[in-house]
């Protein structure tokens, strides 16, 4: 089936914002996520966001949908150095099954 | 609690070993997962459990052999592995929901184990 495709890599300064983007494949997801795994450690669901809405803000994150798109961004405000991890983007295709995207990493430095 | 545990963390083994991985969860929750995570890879689904009966099994070979013993525990068997298995191998749980109704229902991941197959 087709992937969840996310970008490769992103690099930012701390400091600045960081835009990691996501194209999901199922429209009728109910439920998309971020998760953050960090190396050699499992994953930390950072937010999530109900597909009847457009946006969503928790603290230094925002996540934007579109539907019509399929496509899902995390913003995370005031990038720190802590930050540095790998992100996935998951959408929930079933009552129990998450599909993961192919995973950004983002590095940020000082 | 909002703690999953795995163990080992590392286990190295040959291809005629018999190992197990363990996973543990004291939140109450009632549907436990096993992911495969390769190197530089997103986690794959392998086995949901729901009130500890086996409700996914995402086409897995019959060397993997999932257990659910009791309702905070999930175990994973490993019999003849090849050595393409190596890889991160991840517990979760969650509430299980309700069939046929989508819910949230967060799943929090245990660290994995690494696992080595020479």
């Amino acid at each position: 089936g087709e992937d969840v495709e996310q970008s490769l890599f992103l690099s930012v300064r701390e400091g600045d914002s960081s835009v990691i983007n996501c194209t999901y494949t199922d429209s009728s997801s109910t439920y998309l996520y971020w998760y953050k795994q960090e190396p050699g450690a499992g994953l930390q669901l950072l937010t999530y966001i109900f597909s009847n809405m457009d946006m969503k803000q928790d603290q230094r994150l925002t996540v934007l949908l579109n539907k019509k798109d399929k496509h899902l961004s995390l913003r995370i405000a005031d990038t720190q150095t802590g930050d540095s991890a790998i992100y996935f983007c998951a959408e929930k295709t079933g009552f129990q099954k998450l599909v993961f995207g192919t995973g950004t990493r983002l590095l940020v430095s000082p | 609690d909002t703690e999953v545990t795995q163990t080992p963390k590392h286990l190295v083994m040959g291809m005629t070993n018999k190992k197990s991985l363990k996973c543990e969860q004291h939140m109450g929750h009632r549907a436990m997962y096993w992911y495969k995570q390769k190197a530089k890879k997103p986690p794959e689904l392998m086995f949901v459990y729901s009130y500890e009966k086996l409700s996914i099994n995402e086409s897995v070979p019959s060397r993997f052999s999932p257990e659910c013993p009791n309702s905070s525990l999930l175990n994973l068997h490993l019999h003849a592995l090849q050595p393409e298995d190596s890889a991160l191998y991840l517990c979760a749980s969650s509430h299980p929901g309700l069939a046929g109704k989508s819910s949230y229902n967060e799943q929090f991941f245990g660290p994995g184990t690494r696992l080595t197959v020479l």
